[in-house]
């Protein structure tokens, strides 16, 4: 089984200001995924960024970057420049191994509601 | 940009009677799934399908859940019987086969059970 675990029930940063969401994982899969999901007050699912187990390199995509380290089990999602438009709630998940018997379903963590100060 | 649609946006409906929601995932899609949400919760998998089968479910999807395909672009979700605590957000996704196997998400209907 697989589980996702985000900590920080809300976080609170200023515009301009980087922050980082946190995010720990368990599983028993040798490979795996790793996803960083937005969602805004709207509440539609938004996707931001993929880590793969094997990546050599932590992904990154304009102002996100996804700080993976496989060993103590973490993908904490990194923000730079924040923007007043980064106000929502923020889900990690995770998939196991998509070959094989395994269709990829999505594990969520709880989730980090971010807010953006002016 | 293609995208996953979902109809209706909200539906509202009385205990005890069947609902059936919609998608059209991404045609060239080939593994979809169905996720809830139930209000300030996370994000829970209901089920998956993949060659005109389900692939896979959790133990939310009981026999009062069922999904269909019944053509070539439309996935529907349908609830026998509904009960209070169905009430939620249901999100609609699809998949190509291969890539990183990012899930593309539809905007989601807000079922309300009364």
């Amino acid at each position: 089984a697989q589980k996702i675990t985000q900590t920080q029930p809300g976080m609170f940063v200023q515009e301009k200001e980087a922050v980082t969401l946190d995010c720990t994982y368990d599983t028993s899969d040798p490979s795996y995924g790793l996803f960083w999901y937005k969602q805004p007050s709207s509440g539609e699912m938004i996707f931001l960024i993929y880590q793969g187990s094997y990546d050599q390199q932590n992904a990154t995509e304009g102002r996100y970057s996804l700080n993976f380290q496989k060993a103590r089990k973490s993908a904490n999602l990194v923000i730079s420049a924040s923007q007043l438009g980064d106000s929502a709630m923020y889900f990690c998940a995770m998939r196991p191994y998509a070959g094989g018997t395994s269709y990829g379903k999505l594990t969520f963590g709880q989730g980090t509601i971010l807010t953006v100060h002016p | 940009e293609p995208e996953v649609t979902q109809t209706p946006s909200h539906q509202v409906t009385q205990m005890g009677q069947e609902v059936i929601l919609r998608c059209v995932p991404i045609s060239n899609h080939l593994y979809f799934y169905w996720y809830r949400q139930i209000l300030g919760q996370k994000v829970e998998f209901l089920v998956s399908f993949y060659n005109n089968e389900i692939s896979e479910k959790s133990e939310i999807f009981d026999d009062q859940f069922s999904v269909e395909r019944p053509d070539g672009s439309n996935f529907t979700l349908k609830i026998r019987s509904t009960k209070l605590e169905d009430s939620a957000m249901y999100f609609c996704a699809s998949r190509p086969l291969t890539g990183t196997y990012e899930q593309y998400f539809g905007p989601g209907t807000r079922l309300t059970v009364t």
